[in-house]
């Protein structure tokens, strides 16, 4: 099915380890957006890639990184995990402006 | 500093009843508004829109109303379904072409049958 897909879709990590969450999507969308979801506030965006090549902070950038490394696939990653960490991780993409389309998510828990 | 308030972190309907879920916001950057509804386990999907040029969009039972004089958006509901219970987010899109989304708190609607 056409769409976003994460992987993988849960994960634990113990404190200070690193891992890398993937994001494909098959539109052919330009933009593409990593959020995250906690209890009580909603949905920040981590960062956010506008067209293949560009990469950009979004509200909570601290303690990630991204790659756009080509139209398809965005990828966040986590360096040195902290239990701060812990939340609901959610891809998206658009083709332009605002109609996103989200993937099912990625549950991470930082021990 | 929040941009975006949903108040109300749940909402409790009878089935048949409206529902009306309300987001506060106090930028006015702001060109186009969204209601997101998402499911547990599952990725947020888009419900309804409105420009800042219009006061209200209609999509079967789903109204959004914007007051942009209050900088407040409202999602109404009419007849409420059991199936509608999700948490629904509003979202606003900063004018300009990056495409940035701020999010609301989440309200978690419950319609009972």
């Amino acid at each position: 099915n056409a769409g976003v897909t994460q992987t993988p879709k849960f994960q634990v990590l113990k404190t200070g380890q690193s891992m890398t969450l993937q994001c494909a999507q098959d539109m052919n969308h330009n933009s593409m957006y990593w959020y995250r979801q906690d209890p009580g506030m909603g949905l920040r965006l981590i960062y956010y890639s506008a067209s293949e090549g560009t990469t950009d902070k979004g509200e909570v950038p601290n303690g990630y990184n991204v790659s756009r490394l080509n139209k398809r696939e965005f990828s966040l990653r986590l360096e040195s995990a902290a239990p701060s960490q812990t939340s609901v991780y959610f891809c998206a993409s658009a083709a332009q402006g605002y109609g996103y389309t989200f993937g099912s998510g990625t549950r991470l828990t930082v021990v | 500093d929040q941009q975006v308030k949903q108040n109300s972190p749940s909402l409790s309907v009878q089935e048949g009843r409206i529902s009306i879920l309300n987001c506060d916001y106090t930028n006015s950057m702001f060109d186009y508004f969204l209601w997101y509804k998402k499911y547990p386990a599952e990725g947020p999907t888009f419900l309804i829109s409105i420009s800042s040029i219009k006061d209200k969009n209609e999509d079967g039972r789903f109204t959004v109303f914007l007051n942009k004089s209050a900088k407040h958006l409202s999602l109404h509901i009419v007849p409420s379904q059991p199936g509608d219970s999700a948490v629904y987010f509003c979202a606003l899109h900063f004018s300009g072409n990056t495409g940035k989304l701020i999010f609301g708190q989440g309200t978690t609607l419950q319609v009972k049958p």
